[in-house]
């Protein structure tokens, strides 16, 4: 039973680039959720998707964007990338109605 | 925003003691949960608590719940150097987002 798995693990861009992150859920689950974790400080909310909608989301501007496959898989898009964007991108999946969520290892983005 | 506090914000101990860490938070929950990362890669799931429950344990970790007061503690007995990591606590809410803490670091000395 594979876990939730990220690509790519580690990135780097330059400043005004476009990233696009992506997340495999772990078998069954439909919910996926994306996090941002600065260095030394714990997750960030970014947003959640459920059956292919935006469910809710976090305090980001609308430079962040998703979107969620048929088979629950999940991409973060991040454009015209900040220094400040420089962070390990998580991803976390979970099944409607259980609280608990499966993180995958991440995704290191390095702007430059 | 960060909703919890964790509490040392490191913490270094000797093999085979017990770690006790911290998180207070500022709204009402439905449930806390508590993670462990090494090395800044993923978060692995230790334990979920409810909004109704107090104590919950699991293998060496036990967690308590005090919705009054606003905080939870994690406490992780006979630790090993394996432990070494960071501990995040993250609470759950009505929307469905959950809200990280600022971890706390535990070494742990062989």
């Amino acid at each position: 039973d594979a876990g939730v798995t990220q690509s790519p693990t580690h990135l780097i861009k330059t400043r005004g680039q476009q990233v696009t992150l992506r997340c495999s859920p772990k078998s069954g689950h439909d919910t996926v959720s994306w996090y941002q974790q600065a260095l030394g400080q714990g997750p960030q909310f970014i947003f959640q998707y459920y059956e292919e909608e935006e469910r809710q989301r976090g305090n980001f501007p609308d430079r962040f964007s998703g979107h969620q496959f048929p088979n629950y898989s999940s991409e973060l898009n991040v454009n015209a990338l900040l220094l400040g964007d420089s962070a390990l991108y998580l991803c976390a999946s979970s099944l409607e109605g259980r609280e608990t969520q499966y993180f995958g290892p991440g995704t290191r983005l390095l702007v430059l | 925003s960060q909703q919890g506090e964790e509490d040392p914000q490191a913490l270094s101990i000797q093999e085979g003691e017990n770690a006790t860490m911290n998180c207070s938070y500022k709204t009402s929950i439905n449930n806390l949960q508590w993670y462990r990362q090494n090395s800044g890669r993923g978060l692995v799931h230790l334990i979920l608590i409810r909004s109704n429950e107090r104590e919950k344990h699991s293998g060496r970790l036990r967690v308590t719940l005090d919705t009054s007061k606003k905080s939870s503690s994690l406490l992780i007995t006979a630790s090993r150097a394996a432990d070494t990591a960071s501990y995040f606590c993250a609470t759950g809410h009505e929307l469905k987002e959950y809200i990280f803490g600022t971890g706390t670091r535990l070494k742990v000395l062989a």
